[in-house]
């Protein structure tokens, strides 16, 4: 079975641009969660969701934004990007929504996004 | 707000010796779950081992096993028989029991395995 997929790998944006990144969970995932690592640094939680509906959100700007669509794929948009958005941008999934013994959390290999 | 920390920013071991990496974190929650991560050049966070707090007995994978000292709240992985594939940044994470899907990552331990 495929793991966690993202796309794109890698990309470059110059600052005051709009990107969009993709994510599809492994087959029969049903909550998504995306990550900011930035260098150096261990990731940041920026949002869960769980059936289409957003089930929480780390510390982050309104520029930051995200859905889930009915086949459990998700998008992760950033607008009006800064330069210390430059960073790996990891989607996560698991079954379900809460923590619990049987629901690990597997990562994708994450999208690259540069900023300049 | 939960906290994690990873103390020591590099390890170095020798290949087929024994390495311990530390981890603390904080936390007002009784019941949560702790995870060690790898993530090798490839980026890809890879799950290690995972530790139930309302376990008190500790967890092991292979030649990974981990001390949990709930009282210290201390959670440190220990690698036995390294090998070179073992080089890695190693992540300490934590996760709560509410509704978010949320992991609190620490700093990282790169570790490094030597001939």
């Amino acid at each position: 079975d495929a793991g966690v997929t993202q796309s794109p790998t890698h990309l470059i944006k110059t600052r005051g641009q709009q990107v969009t990144l993709r994510c599809s969970p492994i087959s029969g995932h049903k909550s998504v969660s995306w990550y900011q690592q930035v260098l150096g640094q261990g990731p940041q939680f920026i949002f869960q969701y769980y059936e289409k509906e957003e089930r929480g959100r780390g510390n982050f700007p309104d520029r930051f934004s995200a859905r889930q669509f009915p086949n459990y794929s998700s998008e992760l948009n950033v607008n009006a990007l800064l330069l210390g958005d430059s960073a790996l941008y990891l989607c996560a999934s698991s079954w379900g929504q809460l923590a619990g013994s049987g629901n690990t959390i597997y990562f994708g290999e994450g999208s690259w996004l540069t900023v300049v | 707000a939960q906290t994690v920390t990873q103390s020591q920013p590099e390890m170095s071991v020798q290949e087929a010796e024994t390495v311990t990496l530390s981890c603390t974190y904080d936390t007002s929650e009784s019941d949560y779950y702790l995870f060690w991560y790898k993530q090798p050049p490839s980026r890809q966070m890879i799950l290690v081992i995972r530790q139930e707090a309302y376990k008190q007995q500790n967890a092991t994978e292979n030649r990974f096993s981990v001390n949990f000292q709930k009282a210290a709240k201390s959670f440190s992985l220990k690698i036995s028989d390294s090998q070179l594939g073992d080089a890695a940044m190693y992540f300490c994470a934590y996760r709560g029991t509410g509704t978010a899907s949320k992991l609190t990552f620490g700093t990282g331990t790169r570790l490094q395995v030597t001939l």
